[in-house]
């Protein structure tokens, strides 16, 4: 089945600067892929997401890109604030699977340093 | 609008006792998902739901139960908490199908003691 590998497991950045988190999926079939942050105490929230048939996606400061042949695909957070600290999670949807399941990968904890 | 609604917040269960974690979405989605949250790691799947009446186990369901009688509607049902079961409970919604775009509660911390 489908094995996601999320890196770093904690990342600390400078306010202002970016910050990138990578993920691995095994599952060559997997055709969606979603971004997660989760605040202290909350549930996650949807930030991003891509399908297999685009290799790049922004939104405002993020953007997530999808290398396919390498089967990663990355987060990019630019000129970061303090309010972009949280638990940033990875997920990857794999096709021909009964179980309608997302797999997700183990989170990063993101901090902003004033 | 209210998303997806989970009662309780927290709760403290002795070994062996049951009880049921509430769920309730208010956007007509057809799929509904439980996932249980333990430290350091990604979430896992207990069971999921793609529509009134239809209930599937996920990765882990031992010890846990579902039903689905409304769209809007899926407890989840803890019989004989053991103490492998601490973790915090999520329950999701979705308008389509594999958990896209799915939009979570904010959780239930629950300790087996």
């Amino acid at each position: 089945g489908e094995n996601v590998e999320q890196h770093p497991s904690t990342l600390s950045v400078q306010e202002g600067d970016s910050a990138v988190i990578k993920c691995t999926y095994s599952d060559s079939a997997s055709n969606y892929f979603p971004w997660y942050k989760q605040e202290l105490g909350k549930g996650p929230q949807l930030i991003i997401d891509i399908r297999s048939n685009v290799g790049e996606k922004k939104d405002q400061r993020i953007a997530v890109t999808l290398n396919k042949t390498a089967k990663h695909f990355s987060l990019h957070i630019t000129e970061t604030q303090p309010e972009d600290s949280a638990v940033y999670f990875c997920a990857a949807s794999p096709r021909g699977d009964s179980n309608y399941q997302l797999i997700w990968g183990a989170g990063t904890k993101l901090i902003i340093k004033p | 609008n209210a998303g997806v609604t989970q009662t309780p917040k927290f709760r403290i269960l002795k070994i062996g006792q049951s009880m049921t974690l509430q769920c309730t979405q208010d956007m007509n989605h057809n799929y509904m998902y439980w996932y249980r949250q333990d430290p350091g790691m990604g979430l896992k799947l207990i069971y999921y739901s793609v529509g009134a009446g239809i209930t599937d186990k996920g990765e882990v369901p031992n010890g846990y139960n579902v039903s689905r009688s409304t769209t809007e509607d899926f407890p989840l049902r803890l019989e004989l908490a053991a103490p492998s079961q601490t973790s915090v409970y999520f329950c999701a919604s979705s308008p389509y199908d594999r958990g896209t775009e799915a939009f979570f509660g904010q959780g239930t911390r629950l300790t087996v003691v």
